[in-house]
């Protein structure tokens, strides 16, 4: 069984580009998230989807980012424009969804962002 | 707001010897779920072994196991029998039902020959 898949693996723009990064997510799986994870420490989310609705993105800067899942299989992330600030490895995560205790979240190898 | 605090930013062990990482964590909850998730350099976080607060057994993964102190909001990883493949940063990490995980600050596990 295939893993949640993210591309690219690395990218490196230089401040106020735009960038997306994408990610396809564990065959099945209905939740989708988006995490940043800065050096050295650990990831935060971004958004949390359910199928195609966003049920958690209280902590994503509407301003610059945003995000879709259009049909509640894959999703991209895009940053316009990105600021120094921005520089981190973006990660991606699916789960069966639900409640239960088995909902564990499965990860992407992230893609790592340089803004300069 | 739920957190989670590991206390030890790097740790090292010789191989083939046992390690224990701390973690803890604070909240109001009575039923939520406890990880711990491995980070290699190539980034991938993986999961190492999961917890439901309900049960008193402590998770047991192969050479992996955690001590679980639910009235003291504690939850330790135990590496037994450390290999060169053990080494990467883990991370702890903390849900109830339906929320977000949160992630502690990370452990750098070395492991020495």
């Amino acid at each position: 069984e295939a893993g949640v898949v993210q591309s690219p693996r690395y990218k490196i723009i230089e401040k106020k580009q735009p960038v997306a990064f994408w990610c396809n997510p564990i065959s099945g799986h209905n939740t989708l998230y988006w995490y940043r994870q800065n050096l050295g420490q650990g990831p935060e989310l971004l958004i949390r989807y359910e199928n195609e609705e966003a049920v958690d993105d209280s902590q994503l800067p509407k301003d610059r980012f945003s995000a879709e899942r259009l049909k509640g299989v894959d999703s991209t992330l895009k940053i316009q424009p990105a600021e120094l600030g921005d520089s981190a490895v973006y990660l991606c995560a699916s789960s069966p969804g639900g409640r239960q205790s088995t909902d564990t979240q499965y990860f992407g190898p992230g893609t790592r962002l340089t803004v300069l | 707001a739920q957190t989670v605090t590991q206390s030890q930013p790097e740790m090292s062990v010789q191989e083939a010897e046992t390690v224990t990482l701390s973690c803890t964590y604070d909240t109001s909850e009575s039923d939520y779920y406890l990880f711990w998730y491995k980070q290699p350099p190539s980034r991938q976080m993986i999961l190492v072994i999961r917890q439901e607060a309900y049960k008193q057994q402590n998770a047991t993964e192969n050479r992996f196991s955690v001590n679980f102190q639910k009235a003291a909001k504690s939850f330790s990883l135990k590496i037994s029998d450390s290999q060169l493949g053990d080494a990467a940063m883990y991370f702890c990490a903390y849900r109830t039902s339906g929320s977000r995980l949160t992630f502690g600050e990370g452990t750098q596990l070395t492991v020495n020959p």
